[in-house]
C-alpha cells in the first residue's frame, strides 16, 4: 500500500515564475491538506481540499491556489514566485469520516528553491 | 504572533535516559494536542495525542502531559533510544473533528540521543 507521494522531489525556479506541485493521497483517503515548511520553522497550513473544493485556508495570499481531482489527487500552484516562497511543501492526506490530526499522513515533501 | 512555542531548538540526551520536550501555547480554544516526529527527507509522522479533557496520555515509551491552566504540554520519552533522534513538533488543533486538518505547528525541537 503506497503512502502519500509527492512530485517532484526538488524544484528550482526563478522569481516571477509559476510552479505546480503534485500529491497523490494514501489509498482510501479523500482529503488533502497542503503545508509550507520554511527553514527552521514548523509546517504552516496552506489549505485543504475535499470533494474537489477548497474547504479551509490558512493565511496565504491568492498566489497560492490548488485543485483536487476526482481520484483525490491534488495540485498546489504558486504564481509570481518570490524568494520567500523557497520552502519544503508538504502534502498530507486523511479520510474525511474520521478527520483529526492523528489520521493525517504526510508525504516526503517537495523542496522548492526560488532564485 | 506565535500561538505555539517550542523554546528549546535542540536537546541532547544519553541513551536510556529520559527525554523531555516542552511546548507552550497561547490560544485557550485549542482542545486537542498532537506530537509529530520528523526524520530528514521524510514527512512528519503522528506520534501521540491528548485531548483537553485529559491531563496525561501514555503510549509505550511515550507520555504526553497537559497542563491547561499553564497552557503547557510536555512529551516524555523513557527510555530514550538512538532511533528517537529526530525533530519533534507540537501541533495543537482548535476543533478536533471539526477543523479536520488545520494543525498549528511549533518550530520543533531537534532531539539527539547519544549511544
Amino acid at each position: 500500500d503506497a503512502g502519500v507521494t509527492q512530485s517532484p522531489t526538488h524544484l528550482i525556479k526563478t522569481r516571477g515564475q509559476q510552479v505546480t506541485l503534485r500529491c497523490s493521497p494514501k489509498s482510501g483517503h479523500d482529503t488533502v491538506s497542503w503545508y509550507q515548511q520554511a527553514l527552521g520553522q514548523g509546517p504552516q497550513f496552506i489549505f485543504q481540499y475535499y470533494e474537489e473544493e477548497e474547504r479551509q485556508r490558512g493565511n496565504f495570499p491568492d498566489r497560492f491556489s490548488g485543485h483536487q481531482f476526482p481520484n483525490y489527487s491534488s495540485e498546489l500552484n504558486v504564481n509570481a514566485l518570490l524568494l520567500g516562497d523557497s520552502a519544503l511543501y508538504l502534502c498530507a492526506s486523511s479520510p474525511r469520516e474520521r478527520g483529526g490530526g492523528d489520521t493525517q499522513y504526510f508525504g516526503p515533501g517537495t523542496r522548492l528553491t526560488v532564485l | 504572533d506565535q500561538q505555539v512555542k517550542q523554546n528549546s531548538p535542540s536537546l541532547s540526551v544519553q541513551e536510556g535516559r529520559i527525554s523531555i520536550l516542552n511546548c507552550d501555547y497561547t490560544n485557550s480554544m485549542f482542545d486537542y494536542f498532537l506530537w509529530y516526529k520528523k526524520y530528514p527527507a521524510e514527512g512528519p509522522t503522528f506520534l501521540i495525542s491528548i485531548s483537553s479533557i485529559k491531563d496525561k496520555n501514555e503510549d509505550g515509551r511515550f507520555t504526553v502531559f497537559l497542563n491547561k491552566s499553564a497552557k503547557h504540554l510536555s512529551l516524555h520519552i523513557v527510555p530514550s533510544q538512538p532511533g528517537d533522534s529526530a525533530v519533534y513538533f507540537c501541533a495543537p488543533a482548535d476543533n478536533y473533528g471539526g477543523s479536520q486538518g488545520n494543525l498549528i505547528f511549533g518550530k520543533g525541537t531537534k532531539l539527539s540521543v547519544k549511544p
